[in-house]
This record gives structure tokens, C-alpha cells and sequence, in this order.
């Protein structure tokens, strides 16, 4: 059971540049979210998806898109970097409506 | 708007007791949640708190007042390992679509 896996890690890109942060989780979760953390800031909601099939923009959403591919997997795009997105970028989920989200181990973005 | 404000910064000495406040303004308010993040590490779950009142686990223990918009989370016996940032959060709807809205943080430092 390895609850929310995040690929990759690590990842540098050029301004311009494109790529999918891919999420996936093995809870059985309906909902899946996408976060932004800056340094020395909270989570910032990015896009999440409250169940299969569905995708609603968070508070931050612009420069980004997301897909839900299944139950599991929920993947986020950025379609060309820029700088402002160089954040470290976490996805959670969740089973019943709750406070209680489970976080994956993050993806640490730099845009150059 | 929506806000959360909760301290920046607490220092306690270990074995103390230190509280960490959160009031909010939200336009939806259905609970309130609490989280854990040591640095460079995932946010992990700590409390949640539907009702008014005290929720105890271990020695942590979290506190709503709807009426107030506040709460706030206690740690007991402070450990060096309590060293990180905590996080309060309000769920905003109580159905499948909910989502979190987190506060900056707290950095909470535990001196010998």
C-alpha cells in the first residue's frame, strides 16, 4: 500500500518548456487534488477533481490543466514554464467528504 | 475573500505546552482541519473538528468555536520532533466537491 506516489521528484525546465507531474493513489479515494507550495507559504489549491470524471479549478489555476485518468491517477500540465511556476507541487486525495487529505512526497519544480 | 490567520512564528522550550491559534473568514465553513509538515516533507493530517468543542489524540488536542471563527491546537509535552510547521485549513462545503483552504503557517521551533 503505498497511498500517493508523485513522479518526478525533481524536475528542472526552460522557460517555454512543457510537462505532466503525474499522481497516483491506491486508497480507492474519490477525490484527488492538486497544490502549490511556495517558500514560506501554505498550500495553494491548484485544480482538483471530486470524483471521477469531474475537474474544478482551484484558487490558482491559470498555466495549468489537469486530467483525470481513472480513479487513481490525476495528472497535472503545464503547458509552456515560466519562472512563477517554480514552486514545489503536492497532490493529495480523499475518501469521504472530511478534513482529511493525504499528501504525496511533493515534486520540486525549478523553471529557469 | 477568504483568509486564515494564524501566527508565523512559536517558540516553546521542550516539555511546555504551546497553543497555535487559526481564525478565519470563509464564505463556506463545514470544519476545520489541522496538518503537520516537517521541513522539506508532505503535509500530514493532525485533527479535524466539525463541531464545537475540544478533539483530543494523544497530546495534541484541537478546538472549534463556530460562533468565534476560531480554533486553535494544543501540544502537550513538547518533543523536539514537534519542530515543524502546522497548518490549519477550512473545509468550505460539506459534500463531494469540498476542498481545503489552508493558513500560511506556523513554524513552530521546540528549544532544549
Amino acid at each position: 500500500n503505498a497511498g500517493v506516489t508523485q513522479t518526478p521528484k525533481f524536475q528542472v525546465l526552460k522557460t517555454g518548456q512543457s510537462m505532466t507531474l503525474q499522481c497516483a493513489q491506491d486508497m480507492n479515494h474519490n477525490s484527488m487534488y492538486w497544490y502549490r507550495q511556495d517558500p514560506g507559504m501554505g498550500l495553494r489549491l491548484i485544480y482538483y477533481s471530486a470524483s471521477e470524471g469531474t475537474t474544478d479549478k482551484g484558487e490558482v489555476p491559470n498555466g495549468y490543466n489537469v486530467s483525470r485518468l481513472n480513479k487513481r491517477e490525476f495528472s497535472l500540465r503545464l503547458e509552456s514554464a515560466a519562472p512563477s511556476q517554480t514552486s514545489v507541487y503536492f497532490c493529495a486525495s480523499s475518501s469521504v467528504p472530511s478534513g482529511e487529505q493525504f499528501f504525496g512526497p511533493g515534486t520540486r519544480l525549478t523553471v529557469l | 475573500g477568504q483568509s486564515l490567520e494564524q501566527p508565523s512564528e512559536v517558540t516553546a522550550v521542550e516539555g511546555a505546552i504551546v497553543q497555535i491559534n487559526c481564525t478565519y473568514q470563509t464564505s463556506g465553513f463545514y470544519g476545520l482541519s489541522w496538518y503537520q509538515q516537517h521541513d522539506g516533507g508532505a503535509p500530514t493530517f493532525l485533527s479535524y473538528n466539525a463541531l464545537d468543542g475540544l478533539e483530543e489524540t494523544g497530546r495534541f488536542s484541537s478546538f472549534l468555536s463556530r460562533s468565534d471563527s476560531y480554533g486553535y491546537l494544543l501540544l502537550q509535552e513538547l518533543q523536539m520532533k514537534d519542530s515543524a510547521s502546522y497548518f490549519c485549513a477550512v473545509r468550505d462545503y460539506r459534500g463531494q466537491g469540498g476542498k481545503l483552504i489552508f493558513g500560511q503557517g506556523t513554524e513552530l521551533s521546540v528549544k532544549p
